[in-house]
């Protein structure tokens, strides 16, 4: 059973480009949340989705940011016209349909904005 | 609004000492309180899971204890490794379950051989 899986790893974009990140959940899990991880800052909640609905996006900025988790294929962030600031590195995790469990975290993807 | 303070930020020790990281919460109505470890540059991996209704969890040499009712955390590493030098982090998860994580800003933990 593979774990989160999150791609690519590394992403480079120049400002003004979309960036798009990827996240598998583990087999079995149909909870998927983002977080980004600003240098020298802990992780900050950005949205929560199961499988074709956004249950909680308060995290995440209404501009120029995205998020999907279709019935079939992995959850995609969305990063439109990217700016120097959006640099960070972008964290999935995944849990099971019960409450109260474990989350489990992708390697995460670094975005840098040049 | 949940907020999570670890302290210290950073900890330096020699190998083998024992020692504590401690974190704390604003709001006590938590459904469970998670430890992870982070590698430069890697991803979270998952330490320890303590439920709300539990006082500890113990896993190798790692301890964590939850004080609910004060919204404390500490986790206890016994006989620090050079390989135990990593950033940890707390996180707590809200009362209904399945809402997101707040995290800490981290202890970075360096252990000298």
């Amino acid at each position: 059973n593979a774990g989160v899986m999150q791609n690519p790893r590394h992403l480079v974009r120049r400002r003004g480009q979309e960036a798009r990140l990827r996240c598998s959940p583990m087999k079995g899990h149909s909870h998927v949340y983002w977080y980004r991880q600003l240098p020298e800052e802990g992780l900050k909640f950005m949205v929560y989705l199961q499988k074709e609905n956004i249950i909680d996006e308060s995290g995440m900025p209404k501009e120029r940011f995205s998020a999907e988790f279709p019935k079939e294929g992995p959850s995609i962030l969305r990063i439109q016209q990217v700016v120097r600031g959006d640099s960070a590195a972008y964290f999935c995790a995944s849990s099971p349909s019960s409450m109260n469990t474990e989350a489990f975290f992708g390697q995460g993807t670094r975005l840098t904005v040049v | 609004k949940q907020e999570v303070t670890q302290i210290p930020a950073a900890l330096s020790v020699p190998e083998g000492e024992n020692l504590v990281l401690n974190c704390s919460f604003t709001d006590s109505a938590i459904y469970n309180l998670q430890w992870f470890r982070q590698d430069p540059g890697k991803g979270l991996t998952s330490l320890l899971l303590i439920q709300s209704s539990q006082r500890e969890q113990t896993s190798g040499r790692l301890n964590a204890s939850l004080d609910k009712s004060s919204g404390r955390s500490t986790l206890y590493i016994a006989a620090s490794q050079p390989g135990d030098s990593a950033t940890y982090l707390c996180a707590v998860q809200g009362f209904s379950g399945n809402t997101p994580l707040v995290f800490g800003k981290g202890t970075r933990l360096s252990v000298i051989a």
